[in-house]
């Protein structure tokens, strides 16, 4: 089955710094990879996806980054703000059309 | 649009007792919803995934038993606990897929179950 790698764990940044988080997956076949924010207590949401027919996709400060021969995704926030604080988890999909998620990776804005 | 329901939002009861918590699609129809377990700062552990009208599928280590999940309709699923214990608490929470394939899944609130 597909395995989905997320680093790091914890990224701390100062307001306004850009922040990177990274993916890997083993599966060839998926072809669908969303990106979630879940604030503390709450529902993870949607905040951008990218299928594999692209390889970059952009929505004001965020954008995600595809890299099919390497498979491997990424999430781009800039200028970051405290209200960015949250966990983020990324996903894979394929064939199978079950997602398989990340670890998360608990980002820290400060002020 | 795409909002999903998941009521209760927190149950708190005696070990034996058995919890129903329900999902439900507001605005599309839900062809698959799939439920999570959540730990305390980790990741969303799938239990299983359901099909409208037929039988959920369950991950591995997840007791079928246990976790009786039922999707009687495009719009509902409901999980329940049954015999709930202590090391069952924890934070529930559920999502749907408008489609089939490589699409966004819509999550619920999720539901904080504590038993005493």
């Amino acid at each position: 089955g597909e395995n989905v790698e997320q680093h790091p764990s914890t990224l701390s940044v100062q307001e306004g710094d850009s922040a990177v988080i990274k993916c890997t997956y083993s599966d060839s076949a998926s072809n669908y990879f969303p990106w979630y924010k879940q604030e503390l207590g709450k529902r993870p949401q949607l905040i951008i996806d990218i299928r594999s027919n692209v390889g970059e996709k952009k929505d004001q400060r965020i954008a995600v980054t595809l890299n099919k021969t390497a498979k491997h995704f990424s999430l781009h926030i800039t200028e970051t703000q405290p209200e960015d604080s949250a966990v983020y988890f990324c996903a894979a999909l394929g064939g199978s059309y079950i997602p398989t998620f990340g670890r998360g990776t608990s980002l820290i804005v400060h002020p | 649009g795409a909002v999903v329901s998941q009521h209760p939002s927190r149950v708190i009861c005696k070990s034996g007792t058995s919890v129903k918590i329900e999902c439900r699609s507001l605005d599309f129809q839900a062809t698959t919803m799939f439920w999570y377990r959540q730990f305390p700062k980790q990741s969303l552990m799938l239990m299983a995934t359901s099909n409208e009208g037929s039988k959920a599928t369950y991950e591995q280590g997840v007791e079928k038993d246990k976790f009786l999940i039922n999707h009687a309709s495009l719009t509902l699923s409901t999980l329940t606990v049954t015999s709930a214990h202590p090391e069952d608490s924890s934070f529930y929470i559920c999502s749907a897929s408008g489609g089939v394939g490589d699409q966004p899944q819509h999550f619920g609130d999720g539901t904080r179950l504590s038993i005493l």
